[in-house]
């Protein structure tokens, strides 16, 4: 079992919707999380991190964490075309490294 | 605020060559910094990770002779290929995080490396 687990997509939606991002992870002790966007060709960019039970908003972006599930997700309302990229789900473990999913591609149709 | 500046963004040298990278955190003390290493299409992969003034604790199947790192002071790291051949080319992205364990990565523009 992957120690965090992606849909790899793409996920597809119109311009003006709800993209749902979703990923699972393994490791019961880990206490941050962590959405990172990725353009392609470009480095990752911190989107949101949330660390305890619920939702998080900023802006356009909600994280949800339920921990006793081992599920974090990130929506984006509104989407817009710029939204389209690669959307990282990343764990803190306890070494304090961080374990990357696969990522999910989005891709926002005008 | 948390900007990483990475440089170089781009190399192309001949195989052999050894390429320094630097990692510089530009508006915060880096208490740990953290190099990736990234394939087309395919998630991040941790190659090590570094303190100031420590020796960098390397990831399994990451040869420490031939990826060299040094965290000379909180704002800086470095990443040297030594000897670099073909297989190595690829996208170098590195990240650097303060304060206690679980903040967030903040990540360098990344450096993608060409060898011939």
């Amino acid at each position: 079992q992957k120690e965090v687990e992606q849909n790899s997509g793409p996920l597809s939606v119109p311009e003006g919707a709800i993209a749902s991002l979703n990923c699972t992870y393994s490791d019961r002790g880990s206490q941050s999380f962590f959405w990172y966007r990725q353009y392609s060709g470009k480095s990752p960019e911190l989107i949101m991190f949330i660390y305890s039970n619920g939702d998080k908003e900023d802006g356009r972006f909600t994280a949800q964490l339920n921990k006793a599930s081992q599920y974090v997700s990130l929506l984006i309302r509104d989407s817009q075309p710029s939204d389209s990229a690669t959307y990282l789900c990343a764990v803190n473990v306890i070494t304090g490294k961080l374990i990357f999913g696969q990522g999910t591609t989005l891709q926002v149709k005008p | 605020g948390a900007v990483v500046s990475q440089h170089p963004s781009w190399v192309i040298c001949k195989s052999g060559t050894s390429v320094k990278i630097e990692c510089r955190s530009l508006d915060f003390q880096a208490t740990t910094m953290f190099w990736y290493r990234q394939f087309p299409k395919k998630s991040l992969m941790l190659m090590a990770t570094s303190s100031e003034g420590s020796k960098a604790t390397y990831e399994q199947g990451v040869e420490k002779d031939k990826f060299l790192i040094n965290h000379a002071s909180l704002t800086l790291s470095t990443l040297t290929v030594t000897s670099a051949h073909p297989e190595d080319s690829s996208f170098y992205i590195c990240s650097a995080s303060w304060g206690q364990m679980g903040q967030p990565q903040h990540f360098g523009d990344g450096t993608r490396l060409s060898i011939l």
